[in-house]
Order: structure tokens, then sequence, then C-alpha cells
């Protein structure tokens, strides 16, 4: 069956960078775009961004267009979002997403979600 | 930017009972992509519908998807205890940026 497996949670300082990581099986990793959704406490869902593990391409949200990177390793099965600059409202929940459409998509299975806290 | 608005905020029910939750968009969402999503505290956030209308695998037929354009309901026919828990709407057809709605709590 589908799995998204991600990384354990962290903790870091404001200004930090953190690496999430997202291994996927069940599937061939190649074929279906990946996403990341985040929510912080008491907050809602937000999109961060995609990545095609398939040649790499990405696109990410505006508001982290400066602080985002997604990559993928496809030996491994794996995706990676780094999020730089740090600040106290990146506090959150981090999910990995799998899209059955590519970029304009609905999420058919998710990660177990990753905890980023980040306080001084 | 799509701006998606679920209402009611937090829907009070009791198990047997029939919930309908509102997702209203700020303009058309395109080709009707819309999905539905059921979050539990401690688990991966599950999809429920997408397209709409359409039930995603192993989803159980209490719950249903309608609507179009602007207005979008997600109901759920009869009320397990299982079902309580936070739905949140989201569009797709105006993408990026995907956009979620803010949540509809539903609890007993």
């Amino acid at each position: 069956q589908v799995q998204l497996v991600q990384s354990g949670a962290e903790v870091k300082k404001p200004g930090a960078s953190v690496k999430v990581s997202c291994t996927a099986s069940g599937y061939t990793f190649t074929s279906y775009y990946l996403h990341w959704v985040r929510q912080a406490p008491g907050q809602g869902l937000e999109w961060m961004g995609v990545i095609n593990p398939n040649g790499g391409f990405t696109n990410y949200a505006q508001m982290f267009q400066d602080r985002v990177t997604m990559t993928r390793d496809t030996s491994t099965s794996a995706v990676y979002m780094e999020l730089s600059s740090l600040r106290s409202e990146d506090t959150a929940l981090y999910y990995c997403a799998r899209a059955v459409a590519g970029t304009r998509s609905w999420f058919d299975s998710w990660g177990q979600g990753t905890l980023v806290t980040v306080s001084s | 930017e799509i701006v998606l608005t679920q209402s009611p905020g937090t829907l009070s029910l009791s198990p047997g009972e029939r919930a309908t939750l509102s997702c209203r968009a700020s303009q058309s969402v395109s080709s009707n992509y819309l999905a539905w999503y059921q979050l539990k505290p401690g688990q991966a956030p599950r999809l429920l519908i997408y397209g709409a209308s359409s039930r995603a695998t192993d989803i159980p037929d209490r719950f249903s998807g309608s609507g179009s354009r602007t207005d979008f309901t997600l109901t759920i026919s009869r009320l397990e205890p299982e079902d309580f828990a936070v739905y949140y709407c989201q569009q797709y057809g105006s993408s990026p940026p995907i956009t979620f709605g803010q949540g509809t709590r539903l609890e007993i």
C-alpha cells in the first residue's frame, strides 16, 4: 500500500534552518508529484509548494518563495523540504502529500506529519 | 488566489444525526476542482471527496459531496462516533496556489 513516512520532530532556534524528509513506498516514486502542507497550532492547512520527483521541477507558494527549497532523491524515493530563516510563526506540523494529478490536484495519501518547533 | 470560507466554524451534533458542512469560494472553482479532508489529532489527513462529489477509495457512502462554482457542501448522512473531527475543503482548480478553508470542527 502507499506509504509516506516522514522524519521525526525537530526543535530549532530562530534564524536556523530545518530539513524534513518524506520517504515514499508502495508505488512508483517518479509517477506522482509530492506537495508540502503545514498546519500551525490552532490554525488551518497552508500549502507550501510542490515537487515533481521526475525531473525535480518545483513550484513554491509565494509566501515561502525565498525561504523554502524542495528536493528529491530518486535512489531512496525521498523528497525533502528545507525551510530557512526560521521564526516562531513557523512552528507547525509539516505534512507531505501525494498528488493524483500533478500541480492541480487533490491529495490521496499523506505522511504522518513532522512537528517543527521554533523556539529560543 | 481563491479564498475558501467554511461554515459553521463548529457544528455540535449527536451520533445518528445529519451533518451539513459548507464551503464557499471567493470566485468560481474551475472544473469543480474541490476536495474534502478529515483531520483527527495524531493521524494523517484523510481524503474524503474529490472533484466536488467523487468519493475517495474506502470512504463510506454516508459521506457525500455536492455543489459547483462557488458553493460546495459536504454531507454526512448519519453520524458515527468516529466522524467527529475537523473537516477542510481544498480547491485545486486555480493553482498554484492550492488553498484550503479554515476548517469546520464537528463535535458531539
